[in-house]
């Protein structure tokens, strides 16, 4: 079945720092992929997603590319600052059927530091 | 936009007694909707795809005597979790794809606490 795999935190930076979360995923067919954001006391939200191979999502200057040979999905920022501090989630949302099922990785504490 | 709201937000029941967490989708109707689990510091665990005039669908290990999915309309579902136990205690999170399918909301979630 689906799955997601993301590598496990926590992960600490110093500001303006660069971050790469990992994840790579397992699926049939072409999957969509995301990335949320679970800040402190917070409900989810959305980051970023991508929906084909190659596709590139970005968003307040997070950025993951769809590869598909690879099966992977990391998430980047160039310089990370302390309100990114959060919890981030790789998701994946089946190809096809009658599935719109999100898959979640286990998630990734992101910790920066002044 | 669409927005999809939980409510309670939090709530504290007695052991044995039975609890439900109400998903309403705003402004938008959704046919399916999803009831997901978040232990402290772990993932999202899906529990139950919920079907608007349906059963739902639970995941392999999910109790569905134990939690009870009714999507009664178009934009609400509502989760009951019966007879809570402490290990019940659990961030619950309902979410709902949008009209074109292209965008799922999330809940703002329900802490259930179970004493």
């Amino acid at each position: 079945g689906n799955s997601v795999t993301q590598m496990e935190g926590p992960v600490t930076l110093s500001e303006e720092a660069f971050l790469t979360i990992n994840c790579t995923y397992t699926a049939t067919g072409y999957p969509s992929l995301f990335w949320y954001v679970q800040y402190p006391g917070e409900g989810l939200q959305l980051l970023l997603k991508a929906t084909k191979a190659d596709d590139k999502g970005s968003n307040k200057g997070f950025e993951a590319t769809y590869r598909k040979e690879t099966t992977s999905f990391h998430l980047e920022k160039g310089s990370v600052q302390v309100s990114d501090s959060a919890v981030y989630f790789c998701a994946l949302r089946g190809y096809g059927g009658a599935t719109n099922k999100l898959i979640f990785g286990t998630g990734t504490l992101l910790a920066v530091q002044p | 936009g669409a927005v999809v709201s939980q409510h309670p937000s939090w709530v504290i029941c007695k052991s044995g007694t039975s609890v439900k967490i109400e998903c309403r989708s705003l402004d938008f109707q959704a046919t399916t909707m999803f009831w997901y689990r978040q232990f402290p510091k772990q993932s999202l665990m899906l529990m139950a795809t919920s079907n608007e005039g349906s059963k739902a669908t639970y995941e392999q290990g999910v109790e569905k005597d134990k939690f009870l999915i009714n999507h009664a309309s178009l934009t609400l579902s509502t989760l009951t979790v019966t007879s809570a136990h402490p290990e019940d205690s659990s961030f619950y999170i309902c979410s709902a794809w949008d009209s074109s399918g292209n965008t799922i909301y999330f809940g703002e979630g329900s802490w259930l606490t179970v004493v």
